[in-house]
């Protein structure tokens, strides 16, 4: 079955820390891969997304994530934590081909930054 | 307005109720989605629509009905709804419905009583 794991709930690092958020999934075809962070309330933005090529790819506020087919993981990096990434985090894997648009989910990861 | 809005930001709504949540995206897209997002589970896509034409009913209750008259437009009708139903309703939207990066509206919180 697919599945998107975010074995992290939650997570709290001090400001200026680096950050590790993982994120395993499983799924029988080529994914494409996302980071999106959601705010309190509101949606989700996009950081970054992998669909082919180099595996480490940049994303915006300086996050970064790294695709490792052979551990099946995508985890998202920052080298310094600010108080205002305090949020919460989704993983999210999809098909290449796909015909549905459809995404799975991770639960998500939520981060407190302390001061 | 850009990027993709969604109205109204919060509903309540008895369970004999019926209401619509609106999305609207100024984007340019031709793909849009419904997912539901209750606490502490993942997000549970509902419908995908492309280019007006419904892709995908992720096994809806039909309490829910989704109406796309255009492109840009995309509408989730409520009716006879159970108090589970309470989450937060996220509209997205895409150029297409393969690989595109989906593009997520704030959301409406909604509460059934």
């Amino acid at each position: 079955a697919q599945s998107v794991t975010q074995p992290d709930i939650h997570i709290t690092v001090s400001e200026g820390a680096s950050l590790e958020l993982r994120c395993n999934y499983s799924y029988g075809a080529t994914p494409y891969l996302f980071w999106y962070v959601q705010s309190p309330g509101q949606g989700l933005q996009l950081l970054l997304k992998y669909f082919s090529g180099d595996t480490l790819v940049q994303g915006i506020k300086g996050f970064e994530a790294e695709f490792k087919r052979s551990q099946s993981s995508f985890n998202l990096r920052k080298p310094s934590v600010h108080w205002s990434d305090a949020a919460e985090y989704f993983c999210a894997v999809g098909a290449i081909p796909s015909n549905t648009g459809k995404l799975i989910f991770g639960q998500g990861t939520t981060l407190q930054v302390k001061p | 307005e850009t990027g993709v809005t969604q109205t109204p930001r919060h509903l309540v709504m008895g369970m004999t109720n019926k209401k619509s949540l609106k999305c609207e995206q100024h984007l340019g897209h031709n793909a849009m989605y419904w997912y539901k997002q209750s606490a502490k589970k993942p997000l549970e896509l509902m419908f995908v629509y492309n280019f007006k034409e419904q892709t995908e009913n992720n096994s809806v209750p039909s309490r829910f009905s989704p109406e796309c008259p255009n492109s840009s437009h995309l509408f989730l009708h409520l009716h006879t709804l159970q108090p589970e139903d309470s989450a937060l309703y996220l509209c997205a939207s895409s150029q297409g419905q393969d690989t595109d990066t989906q593009y997520f509206g704030p959301g409406t919180r909604l509460t059934v009583l």
